[in-house]
């Protein structure tokens, strides 16, 4: 089965935590993003990466931190100096890095929860 | 930068009946519009795009149009059903770090089909 994974499906962290959401691709794809989505917002870009080892910031990367050392592999760390970290997160990912826009498929996401 | 503007945020319509969803969108060059529909729960699913060297596709009861000119496509579902009931977004292309490789999305409409 080919896709993007997610893990885990529902996540609790208690305020002053950092907490790490998983996301990994067998498609083989370049390009891996991160998004919140909160109710009526639709989806915000935190971070993406065209390449490993390499990784940008997108509207919304205060408080997240990234990794990209694997080509099928993007965790997301959502660090205590996020305000709000209580969200929908979703991974998405794309075949090219090049310069115009392509397909993203995304996982199933992950809902975090700070009690 | 992309700015997508997404019309309207909820939509009823009766089971048969046609829905219409509207998006705009700012930048001339932009060259690409998906479309993804979000079950609860779920991440997004790609469900047709579009490109700007055609105005319209069809893919069964989906359809996009695209005018170029007035910088606006539209999302039409044909003989609705309850399980059309979702929340749909627009997108399109934006630039980061001068790379026209991400989405700028929609809002969201939330479609309830009722029976």
């Amino acid at each position: 089965d080919g896709g993007i994974t997610q893990s885990p499906k529902y996540l609790f962290r208690k305020e002053g935590q950092n907490v790490t959401l998983s996301c990994e691709q067998n498609l083989n794809h370049d390009a891996m993003y991160w998004y919140r989505q909160d109710p009526g917002q639709g989806l915000r870009l935190i971070y993406y990466s065209q390449i490993v080892n390499d990784f940008q910031k997108g509207d919304i990367a205060e408080g997240y931190s990234v990794s990209r050392e694997k080509k099928e592999s993007f965790p997301l760390t959502v660090t205590s100096a996020q305000k709000n970290p209580t969200a929908f997160y979703l991974c998405a990912s794309s075949m090219s890095r090049l310069a115009t826009a392509d397909t993203q498929y995304f996982g199933p996401g992950t809902r975090l929860t700070v009690l | 930068g992309e700015n997508v503007e997404q019309h309207p945020s909820t939509l009823s319509v009766q089971e048969g009946d046609s829905a219409v969803i509207k998006c705009t969108y700012s930048d001339s060059a932009s060259n690409y519009f998906p479309w993804y529909k979000q079950e609860l729960g779920k991440g997004p699913q790609l469900i047709i795009d579009i490109r700007s060297n055609v105005g319209e596709k069809k893919d069964q009861r989906i359809a996009v149009t695209l005018n170029k000119t007035a910088k606006h496509f539209s999302l039409h579902i044909t003989e609705t059903q309850p399980e059309d009931s979702a929340v749909y977004f627009c997108a399109a292309p934006g630039y980061y770090g001068g790379s026209q490789g991400n989405l700028i999305f929609g809002k969201g409409t939330k479609l309830s089909v009722k029976p």
